[in-house]
């Protein structure tokens, strides 16, 4: 079974530019998550979707960030315009719930670096 | 107060030892629980689910104290192989799925 795939492993943009990062997650999973890890703090939440529909979006750090899971299958995370803080790896996760157990799974993540 | 804290270490053990890890959280609705392994540039691999009555899964014991709000992960007879970053990791409450994940411990096993 392939795992969760992230396209692009690397990007270097300047700031103000806009960059597109795409996940593809578990074949069947419903749920999906963007996380990121910027320097030296720990991996938080940005959103979760389940199929098309945005569940929870707390962790979206301002507007400049659009996520967007059209038809229920793969995500794209957009940042338009991109700013230095931004820079970091971008994780996306997916899920298939049993019962009360919800496991997620890691693709190999974006890493960012906005100059 | 982080929401959930580790000891950062690293703790550098000689192969064959017995490392335990602690974690505790501090919202005491949180679901459920995880441990997670990073290695170097790459993303976190889940570990094992950490159940309310301990599990085990080869060498690695989990345990989880509701009550004290706290974690813990046993490696024993460790291996070369273990050598990684090892991250405790909740749930939000109610039906809230965001992880939220420590800062992680960085294990070093040694020949």
């Amino acid at each position: 079974e392939a795992g969760v795939t992230q396209f692009p492993s690397h990007s270097v943009i300047e700031k103000g530019q806009t960059v597109t990062l795409r996940c593809d997650p578990i074949s069947g999973h419903d749920n999906l998550y963007w996380y990121r890890r910027v320097m030296g703090k720990e991996i938080k939440f940005l959103l979760h979707f389940v199929k098309e529909s945005k569940q929870d979006e707390s962790g979206m750090p301002n507007n400049r960030f659009l996520a967007e899971r059209t038809g229920g299958t793969y995500s794209t995370l957009k940042v338009q315009p991109a700013e230095l803080e931004d820079s970091g790896v971008y994780f996306c996760a997916s899920s298939q719930d049993w019962g009360q157990i919800y496991e997620q799974y890691f693709g190999p993540g974006t890493r960012l670096t906005v100059t | 107060r982080k929401e959930v804290e580790q000891d950062p270490g690293p703790f550098n053990v000689p192969e064959g030892a017995t490392v335990a890890f602690n974690c505790t959280y501090s919202n005491s609705a949180s679901q459920s629980f995880f441990w997670y392994r990073q290695d170097c540039r790459k993303e976190p691999k889940l570990l094992m689910s950490v159940y309310s009555s301990g599990n085990e899964d080869g060498r690695f014991t989990a345990q989880l104290n509701r009550a004290s709000q706290y974690i813990s992960l046993l490696i024993r007879d460790s291996k070369l192989s273990d050598s990684a970053t090892y991250l405790c990791v909740v749930t939000g409450s109610g039906s809230a799925r965001q992880l939220t994940f420590g800062s992680g411990t960085q294990l070093t096993v040694l020949p």
